[in-house]
């Protein structure tokens, strides 16, 4: 069965740089949520969208957008990234309309350096 | 506000003991879903169980068991006779079932390790 796609699976950037990452969720899956998780730390909530609009707002640091596309695929736009900002984030996806849980793609790790 | 806790940083046993993973959850929600995902060394979250306020049913599944208790707030996930691969992060996560949403909440989760 198809699962949640993200790309890349490493990146490393330089302070200051700009990062793009992408998520594409389970085919007929409406709503892809963002999480960021800090060495040894917990999966953080960041940002999620319905049907191509923001559903909801965790803690995203103005640095940082999103948007859903038109093809329900997500992209995380990073800027000025800092050292802090290496982490795994994660991208989930489900049907709002089906009473199931948020599928988890496999995670990518940006590392700043 | 929700909150998820769970206070076993790190567990270690040994090979086929028994192991039994505590979770306690705080939310205002009278429906809500509780999780349990596994996240071994390679990162991936792995989902293992979902399970929603009304239903307090214990479940079973092959070595993994759960047991809800909504009176204490409580989600444990048990794992008999344990193994080297059951070694991993366990993380505890609650979702409010509100709109479009299914925002988890985690909890800091508890690193078991098996020995062999």
């Amino acid at each position: 069965a198809a699962g949640v796609i993200q790309s890349p699976r490493h990146l490393i950037k330089e302070k200051r740089e700009t990062a793009t990452l992408k998520c594409y969720p389970i085919p007929r899956h409406d709503t892809v949520y963002w999480y960021q998780q800090g060495p040894g730390q917990d999966p953080q909530f960041l940002i999620s969208f319905y049907e191509k609009m923001q559903s909801d707002k965790g803690s995203i640091p103005d640095r940082f957008s999103a948007q859903q596309f038109s093809d329900y695929h997500s992209e995380l736009n990073m800027s000025s990234l800092e050292l802090g900002d290496s982490a795994l984030y994660f991208c989930a996806s489900s049907h709002d309309g089906s009473d199931t849980e948020a599928f988890f793609g496999q995670g990518t790790r940006l590392t700043v350096v | 506000a929700q909150k998820v806790t769970q206070a076993q940083t790190e567990i270690s046993v040994v090979e086929k003991e028994d192991v039994t993973l505590d979770c306690v959850y705080e939310t205002r929600d009278t429906t809500y879903y509780l999780f349990w995902y596994k996240q071994p060394p390679s990162g991936e979250l792995v989902f293992l169980i979902r399970r929603n306020s009304f239903d307090e049913q214990n479940e079973i599944s092959g070595r993994y068991s759960w047991n809800f208790q909504k009176s204490t707030s409580s989600f444990n996930f048990t794992i008999t006779a344990s193994q080297v691969v059951d070694s991993a992060v366990y993380f505890c996560a609650l979702s409010e079932a509100k709109g479009s949403a299914r925002q988890l909440t985690f909890g800091s989760g508890t690193q078991l390790t098996v020995l062999p």
